[in-house]
């Protein structure tokens, strides 16, 4: 697709649950990053990828959260054990690299509403 | 990356010009300005970006202080449609990542 595609566009998970987030990226964008954003705030970075690896995860808030991206293209990031704390709206986005100087800078999904209960 | 302050919220009446303004008085000299705005229930969308010179794109101008400690996001005619949290950030050219404020919510009224 044009843009970047995230599913769902919406979770409603049970205290303690394990949920997965799923990041289309654009096609041919090496880089990934996820953001979480709490009401009323901006987004906040957790992590990001470069090709298959994660290059900076220093914004995941703890081990319950993990992503992977294995074949360079979608990822997939992890909350274990889900905590009322982890409801926000979570954002994936993509570039062609450091974004910098870039004209266009990242593209960002529209996010998946996690609310936990 | 240096902080910035932005207004918590403007108001605007549609096509009429809005004036964005953020503060950035601790901006080095590798870093570029960046608007992005998150228009409801949207993932942020980039707007325009800067380093030293006033720049132009078919969304909206950005206005420079000779200085580089503010700058200025003009929308020539505002719409409806640009009703949104406009962020500016800066970013200097090796970082690839963006630091969020509050940014400014912009009310177009018609």
């Amino acid at each position: 697709g044009a843009g970047v595609s995230q599913t769902p566009s919406n979770k409603v998970t049970e205290k303690g649950k394990y949920v997965e987030l799923r990041c289309d990226p654009i096609s041919g964008h090496t880089a990934l990053y996820w953001y979480r954003q709490s009401l009323g705030q901006g987004p906040e970075f957790l992590i990001y990828f470069q090709g298959t690896g994660a290059a900076d995860d220093s914004g995941l808030p703890n081990d319950r959260f993990f992503a992977v991206r294995p074949e360079g293209s979608v990822s997939t990031l992890k909350i274990q054990r889900t905590e009322r704390g982890d409801s926000a709206v979570y954002l994936c986005a993509s570039s062609w690299g450091s974004t910098g100087a870039r004209g266009n800078g990242y593209t960002f999904g529209s996010g998946t509403r996690l609310t936990v209960v | 990356d240096a902080k910035t302050t932005q207004p918590n919220s403007m108001e605007s009446n549609e096509e009429e010009p809005v004036h964005l303004p953020c503060n950035h008085s601790t901006i080095s000299g590798t870093d570029y300005i960046h608007w992005y705005r998150q228009l409801p229930s949207q993932g942020p969308e980039y707007v325009i970006h800067g380093l030293t010179s006033n720049v132009n794109n078919r969304m909206a101008s950005l206005a420079i202080a000779e200085d580089r400690k503010s700058s200025t996001l003009i929308l020539h005619r505002a719409t409806l449609r640009d009703a949104a949290v406009y962020y500016c950030i800066l970013n200097s050219g090796s970082n690839y990542k963006l630091t969020f404020g509050k940014g400014t919510l912009l009310t177009v009224n018609p």
